[in-house]
């Protein structure tokens, strides 16, 4: 079964600089999809990014990358010159061929000022 | 709709009692999903629908909880006879294969049992 581990419960980090947040997987399939979505506290969920499994360049879209290390089975976000709008709730979620999407526990991400 | 509604936004019941919770998705989306999240805590994948069929409604917690969906359009879930435990943010999501799977979600109905 398909399995998403978010390791950070929580992350700091200083305005303008960029930021990290951990994500690995775990599919037996051969063809997956990567998801990063963005909760802030309105609740809203936001998608930021995507990284399909036969990609072979990392997935980019403005501030946000997706560092994709296929044989390490890691899908880590890369969020450049943090703003304080970034600060929320970060979940990292994949589906594999199947409708069931599966959703990490979250990182909540501070940005200080 | 350029995006999924929710309504309500915000529901406050008595125990006991049934709510009904409306999903609008994005139009064209052929996939719906809800999903159930707890103060502070992940998402809950509770029901998805394929046009108006839900292949799998396995994570539906217990038989008070039932949704439906008119073909490709709205979808409601409800909850009969509240419970407190039932408390939390209901998402609805929507997709298109055309879009890669990629779900995009409503804002939520925040549902307080008391």
């Amino acid at each position: 079964a398909q399995k998403i581990t978010q390791t950070q419960p929580g992350m700091f980090v200083q305005e303008k600089e960029a930021v990290t947040l951990d994500c690995t997987y775990d599919t037996s399939d051969q063809s997956y999809g990567l998801f990063w979505y963005k909760q802030p506290s309105s609740g809203e969920m936001i998608f930021l990014i995507y990284q399909g499994s036969y990609d072979e360049q990392n997935a980019t879209e403005g501030r946000y990358s997706l560092n994709f290390q296929k044989a390490r089975k890691s899908a880590n976000l890369v969020i450049s010159a943090s703003q304080l709008g970034d600060s929320a709730m970060y979940f990292c979620a994949t589906f594999a061929g199947t409708y069931k999407y599966i959703f990490g526990t979250g990182t909540r991400l501070k940005v200080l000022a | 709709g350029a995006g999924v509604s929710q309504s309500p936004s915000n529901k406050v019941t008595e125990k006991g009692k049934d709510v009904e919770l409306r999903c609008d998705p994005i139009s064209g989306h052929t996939a719906l999903y809800w999903y159930r999240q707890r103060l502070g805590q992940g998402l809950e994948f509770l029901i998805y629908f394929q046009g108006n069929s839900a292949p799998d409604k396995s994570g539906l917690p217990s038989d008070r909880f039932s949704a439906e969906r008119t073909g490709e359009s709205v979808s409601t879930l409800t909850i009969q006879r509240t419970q407190q435990e039932d408390s939390a943010v209901y998402l609805c999501a929507s997709s298109s294969h055309m879009e890669g799977q990629t779900q995009y979600f409503g804002p939520g109905t925040r549902l307080l049992v008391l």
